[in-house]
């Protein structure tokens, strides 16, 4: 079935760091890929998306890109800061079904 | 728009109590899902509706849990009689699932952090 592999964390970084989350999948056909974050105490919240093949989304300087040859989406920022700290899910929603297959999220803990 | 509203936020409840869920989706959205996190076993989830409907239940763990979506505006996920391992967070999601649409965007509520004594 449909899967969603993400690097396992935390993930301790330095004001300012690089940043790179590692994300791949197993799908049938063409899912539509998705990057949510979970702040402390809350829900989930989009971030950013891509639906099809090399399409690049972005948010709040954060990016990922579909590549389909390597069945990826890894979730990059330049420059994190410490209001970055959260849990990331990488996340895909596959063409036939309505639901959404989650990683099991990675912690990233930015200090300053 | 207000987003997806839960509640309660927080419930404590004895084992063996019912325990009802509440969501309110976003207006004009027409599915509904209900997901459960635990550190143990990540992000499920539980069931789904398209217009009211429940499409897929598959993920509801037991005869304990229930779901019911009366109206667009509203579901209840109710567990009775809880037990100590239904302590966990319950967020609700909405999306508005039309033909045209491809792969709609899921919008998470806040959750309810359930603890069973």
């Amino acid at each position: 079935g449909d899967s969603v592999t993400q690097m396992e964390g935390p993930v301790t970084l330095s004001e300012e760091a690089f940043l790179t989350i590692n994300c791949t999948y197993t799908a049938t056909g063409y899912p539509s890929l998705f990057w949510y974050v979970q702040y402390p105490g809350e829900g989930l919240q989009l971030l950013l998306k891509a639906t099809k093949a090399d399409d690049k989304g972005s948010n709040k300087g954060f990016e990922a890109t579909y590549r389909k040859e390597t069945t990826s989406f890894h979730l990059e920022k330049g420059s994190v800061q410490v209001s970055d700290s959260a849990v990331y899910f990488c996340a895909l929603l596959s063409g036939g079904y309505n639901k959404l297959i989650f990683g099991a999220g990675t912690r990233l803990a930015v200090h300053p | 728009d207000a987003g997806v509203i839960q509640s309660p936020r927080h419930e404590v409840t004895e084992m063996g109590q019912e325990v009802t869920l509440r969501c309110k989706p976003i207006s004009g959205h027409n599915s509904l899902f209900w997901y459960r996190q635990t550190m143990m076993r990540g992000l499920e989830l539980l069931i789904y509706f398209n217009n009211n409907v429940p499409i897929d239940d598959s993920g509801m763990p037991e005869d304990r849990f229930s779901a019911k979506m009366p109206n667009a505006s509203f579901s209840t996920l109710k567990i009775q009689p809880s037990e100590p391992r239904d302590s966990a967070v319950y967020f609700c999601a909405s999306s508005l699932r039309s033909p045209g649409l491809a792969k709609e965007t899921q919008y998470f509520g806040p959750g309810t952090r359930l603890l069973v004594l």
